[in-house]
Parts: C-alpha cells; structure tokens; sequence
C-alpha cells in the first residue's frame, strides 16, 4: 500500500459527460501528479500540483482541469468525455528528497466511456 | 513523437537468469531516468533511479546502466525470480517535471 488513495475505483460513463476523480495522498506529501495509462498512449503524465499551486503541465487536454485543495487532496475532472478518454488514471504524490524524488502511485481509477 | 525507446515489448526469462531492458532516449535536456515496475492491477512504483552523472547504480539485484554518449540507459535484474514477473517502465525527465516521457513497457515473465 503507497498511502496515496483513489476515489472511486471503478467509473462507467457516457460520452458527453463530465467526472471527477479525487485523490489523497500520503501524508506529508505536498505534491500531486496526474498520469494517464492507455494501451495505446502508455503512461502519459498530465499535470503537478505543488502545495495548491500549478506547477507543471504535461499533455493535458484543455476539456481536463485539476486543482489541489488547501488540505492537499486532487481532483482531476474530465468533461465533455470521448471513447478515447476511456483509461487508467493515476494519481501520485512526493515530498522532494535531495536530488532524488520519490513518487507514490495511487491504485488508479479505470475509467470507461460508453 | 516517442521521445524514449524501450524494448523489449515482452520478454520470458528462467528463474534466475538475468532480464536486461533498454531504453534509448533523444533530448540530451533529460536529467533523471527512473524505473518503475508495475503489476496487474496496481499503479507504478519506483524501483530505481538514475542521473546522468554516474554511469552505473545498483540496488539489491536492480542495476540501472547508462551510457550518456549513446543515449541509452538499460535495466538489470540480477538472479531474477518469478515475484519479479512485471511490466517494467523506463522514463525520462528534463527540468523536474517540466517534461516528461515514459517508455512504451516491457512486459516481464519469469517462469520457474
């Protein structure tokens, strides 16, 4: 167990619609990243949060927004959804560690759309 | 466009024999390569990482071998064991997070 957690587990949907995806993660840790796992795409990382704030920006597309709340949980919402958007979400967090930063993988939402 | 090259896609080895995976990368701005192993139905974790300044690490029977010149940074499991069955991820990241590429995976049987 990472200590980074994910809500919900599972989520079906239609096209068209929006979600949101919530993620906790360990304690202590100020940072959030976003990734997207797809069969076709592979692992893509889409955005860091630092402490609340943006901190970088992969390859997110503009119908996806993230924050980080003041108690330092995520949320990742999708909207407009199309079949493509069917993946893998993966939240993880990190405290940076000298020149080393570690990340902890979240178990990941599965995402599905109809 | 695939800024990180891995391969194999898949790869079945004996218990005990020694697994290598390769990844081959195009912007010299990459400063950090980490490793991550995965398994069916969990998120990535980090298993070993390395910078461009030393050109070998190793943790427990992980090796991580780079070669800056080339490109190219590889990974080792030494004495490899069926636990280690796993799909294997190399990536690449410039300017901490400011890009950021994954390999493709390469999944990893190791059979008794």
């Amino acid at each position: 167990d990472s200590g980074v957690t994910q809500t919900p587990k599972h989520l079906i949907t239609a096209t068209g619609q929006r979600v949101t995806l919530r993620c906790s993660p360990r304690s202590g840790d100020l940072s959030v990243y976003w990734y997207q796992q797809s069969l076709d795409q592979g692992l893509q990382f889409l955005i860091q949060y630092y402490n609340g704030e943006e901190r970088a920006k992969g390859n997110i597309l503009e119908r996806f927004s993230a924050q980080q709340f003041p108690d330092l949980h995520s949320e990742l919402n999708l909207s407009s959804l199309e079949l493509g958007d069917s993946a893998l979400y993966f939240c993880a967090s990190s405290v940076p560690s000298g020149r080393k930063e570690t990340q902890y993988f979240g178990p990941g939402t599965r995402l599905l759309v109809l | 466009q695939q800024q990180v090259k891995q391969s194999p896609q898949s790869l079945i080895v004996q218990k005990g024999g020694i697994p290598i995976i390769n990844c081959a990368y195009e912007n010299t701005a990459f400063d950090y390569f980490p490793w991550y192993q995965q398994f069916p139905g969990k998120g990535p974790a980090l298993l070993i990482a390395i910078r461009p300044d030393v050109s070998e690490k190793k943790e427990g029977r992980f090796t991580i071998s780079f070669n800056k010149s080339a490109k190219q940074f590889s990974l080792h499991i030494m004495d490899s064991q069926p636990g280690d069955s796993a799909t294997y991820f190399c990536a690449a990241f410039s300017g901490g997070y400011q890009k950021v590429t994954f390999g493709t995976g390469t999944k990893l049987q190791v059979i008794p």
